[in-house]
């Protein structure tokens, strides 16, 4: 079962940013946060992760709680292309499976 | 570079029929994963590969399917006597090595059994 609870849906207007939150009470001392996002049709596309700092790459940034039981992941100006399923994964790493819960539907629109 | 790439993009065949389905990991990514998402569900693991160790192969649903990988490269998913539940998105997703495990995915077949 996935870790990790997100809410179904989310709006955003386009050139907002966009939150997206996740709570992962049970996550453990070696466990990454990984965030992927799938859109229509296509294979789920990794966008960051984290383990205990805040991360920024080109795409988001990633805020962990200090305590690691939640984290949010931020689109600095989202873009209706940003329509998509976004999946709050934790995981322990190394050759591991993946588990996807059913994550955020976040809608952009303009 | 070359992302995971997946071949066919669509399949469709009939029910009890055997089905071939390709993953190409990106180059130099020693581990390579299957998953499956049926429609309007979330993605299931099915097998991993890593270097020449002994395959994980919890995920599998039934005897019917099985993998291989070649060289340790390619990848071929094989569903034999396809059945209808059959039908899904399969997606393959490959990591680079235990210290770099990002896993990066393809961009899946669709499998459709009539």
């Amino acid at each position: 079962d996935a870790k990790t609870t997100q809410p179904t849906s989310m709006d955003c207007a386009e050139g907002r940013a966009a939150n997206l939150p996740c709570n992962h009470s049970t996550i453990s001392g070696n466990e990454y946060v990984y965030w992927y996002r799938q859109i229509h049709s296509q294979g789920p596309q990794y966008i960051i992760h984290g383990l205990k700092n805040n991360e920024t790459n080109e795409m988001a940034s990633l805020i962990i709680t200090e305590d690691r039981k939640s984290s949010t992941l931020i689109l600095p100006h989202a873009t209706l292309r940003d329509t998509a399923v976004y999946y709050c994964i934790v995981f322990s790493g190394g050759y591991n499976k993946l588990i996807f819960g059913a994550g955020t539907r976040l809608a952009v629109h303009p | 570079g070359a992302g995971v790439s997946q071949s066919p993009s669509n399949k469709v065949t009939e029910k009890g029929k055997d089905v071939e389905l390709r993953c190409d990991p990106i180059s130099g990514h020693t581990a390579l994963y299957w998953y499956r998402q049926s429609l309007g569900q979330g993605l299931e693991f099915l097998i991993y590969f890593q270097g020449n160790s002994a395959p994980d192969k919890s995920g599998l649903p039934s005897d019917r399917f099985s993998a291989e990988r070649t060289g340790g490269s390619v990848s071929t998913l094989t569903i034999q006597r396809t059945q209808q539940e059959d039908s899904a998105v399969y997606l393959c997703a490959s990591s680079r090595n235990r210290d770099q495990e990002t896993q990066y995915f393809g961009p899946g077949t669709r499998l459709l059994v009539l």
